[in-house]
């Protein structure tokens, strides 16, 4: 079944520090690729997406996401982690013949002062 | 609008009262979608309406559960006879088309708290 799955639910990481968020999916093409960011009491904001081409793609607020076709993976990065990036990220995948988004179960950032 | 707007922010019920949630999308967007995110789980897809298309309502869970859409303007989705575990924080989105290429834009949704 088409699926997407994110092994961490939950990520400490102190400000400054280097982050990484795994996400890997199973689709039999690959899929249109999305990251979503949820802050407390918020909807999910669109952090970036990838479709084709370059394989490191470049977001807002200083994240970046690899797509690895070998790994099935779509894992998103951010060199220094500030306080305000402490929210739940939701990692996607899309494709035409589902017509919709399905998403992973979200990974919990915490960040340490 | 400028965003997705979502109404209530807040809903407590009684089980088994009906409750009605409404989204207004974004001007001009055809998709809009309905997710369910329970406490520490992912978004899970209820209901997609595309134009004038027949909905897709594989996601929805039960009959208790129905979504309506007038255009490409206003979903109202409806849960009849609301169970504790119907709980959640209910999502719209909208996007331009299919949204393969834009991806969502999401309300901040709707918290519903059956009591």
């Amino acid at each position: 079944a088409q699926s997407v799955t994110q092994p961490d639910i939950h990520i400490t990481v102190s400000e400054g520090a280097s982050l990484e968020l795994r996400c890997n999916y199973s689709y039999g093409a690959t899929p249109y690729l999305f990251w979503y960011v949820q802050s407390p009491g918020q909807g999910l904001q669109l952090l970036l997406k990838y479709f084709s081409g370059d394989t490191l793609v470049q977001g807002i607020k200083g994240f970046e996401a690899e797509f690895k076709r070998s790994q099935s993976s779509f894992n998103l990065r951010k060199p220094s982690v500030h306080w305000s990036d402490a929210a739940e990220y939701f990692c996607a995948a899309y494709t035409g013949t589902a017509s919709k988004l399905t998403f992973g179960t979200g990974t919990r950032l915490q960040v340490t002062l | 609008g400028a965003g997705v707007s979502q109404s209530p922010s807040n809903k407590v019920t009684e089980k088994g009262k009906d409750v009605e949630l409404r989204c207004d999308p974004i001007s001009g967007h055809t998709a809009l979608y309905w997710y369910r995110q329970r406490l520490g789980q992912g978004l899970e897809f209820l209901i997609y309406f595309q134009g004038n298309s027949a909905p897709d309502k594989s996601g929805l869970p039960s009959d208790r559960f129905s979504a309506e859409r007038t255009g490409e303007s206003v979903s109202t989705l409806t849960i009849q006879r609301t169970q504790q575990e119907d709980s959640a924080v209910y999502l719209c989105a909208s996007s331009f088309r299919t949204g393969e290429v834009y991806g969502y834009t999401f309300g901040s949704g709707t918290r519903l708290t059956v009591v």
